[in-house]
């Protein structure tokens, strides 16, 4: 059970290129999310969704996008890459809301030069 | 979102029950309260919850207060694999389409000595 698999785990940047990150769940959850952390912080959330076909913006959604077309993938996007974007980023997946854990993946480390 | 305070850091001895404190006193009824641990280069890895009633499971206990205002998560035996940033966090059931999302503060710092 390879539960949150996150692709890629590391990748470098220039300033102003794009790319996406792909998060993919086997558990059937109907909630995704999408977190970022920077040094010697907590997770912050930047969107989420709560089933295939919606997406929802939540702490940090400055400068990405989201799509979840499909209930097992959450794919998150970077249009015009930038410094300040450099960071952690962890994929969640859960059952419901609040009540049920959520379960991360090992996270992408991306640097943006 | 509520908030909840942690020590920024503990220590243990191997072997050793740990009790990890954590205050949230502004906690609504709806609240959970969610433990979770990362260890270093690794994603949150959940490790106990609950909403009133103290819970155990495999890898913990928790102990709520009768107010709700503060938890304890208890590690029973310390091992080395225990040291990790561990984060307390509320979790609120929202509904009509709210997400019911983690508010990570920067938790507390267990180092476990053998």
């Amino acid at each position: 059970n390879a539960g949150v698999t996150q692709t890629p785990k590391f990748r470098v940047l220039k300033t102003g290129q794009s790319m996406t990150l792909l998060c993919a769940q086997d558990m059937n959850h109907e909630y995704m999310y999408w977190y970022r952390q920077d040094p010697g912080m907590g997770l912050r959330l930047i969107h989420y969704s709560v089933g295939e076909g919606t997406t929802a913006k939540g702490e940090v959604p400055d400068g990405y996008n989201v799509s979840r077309l499909k209930k097992q993938n959450f794919l998150l996007g970077l249009e015009s890459a930038a410094p300040s974007q450099t960071s952690v980023y962890f994929c969640a997946s859960s059952y419901s809301l609040g009540s049920q854990p959520q379960h991360f993946g090992d996270g992408t480390r991306l640097s943006i030069l | 979102d509520a908030k909840t305070t942690q020590p920024n850091s503990m220590e243990s001895n191997e072997e050793e029950p740990v009790h990890l404190p954590c205050n949230h006193s502004t906690i609504s009824g709806t609240d959970y309260i969610h433990w979770y641990r990362q260890l270093p280069s690794q994603g949150p890895e959940y490790v106990i919850h609950g909403l009133t009633s103290n819970v155990n499971n495999r890898m913990a206990s928790l102990a709520i207060a009768e107010d709700r205002k503060s938890s304890t998560l208890i590690l029973h035996r310390a091992t080395l694999r225990d040291a990790a940033v561990y984060y307390c966090i509320l979790s609120q059931v929202v509904y009509g389409g709210s997400h019911g999302n983690l508010i990570f503060g920067k938790g507390t710092k267990l180092s476990v000595k053998p």
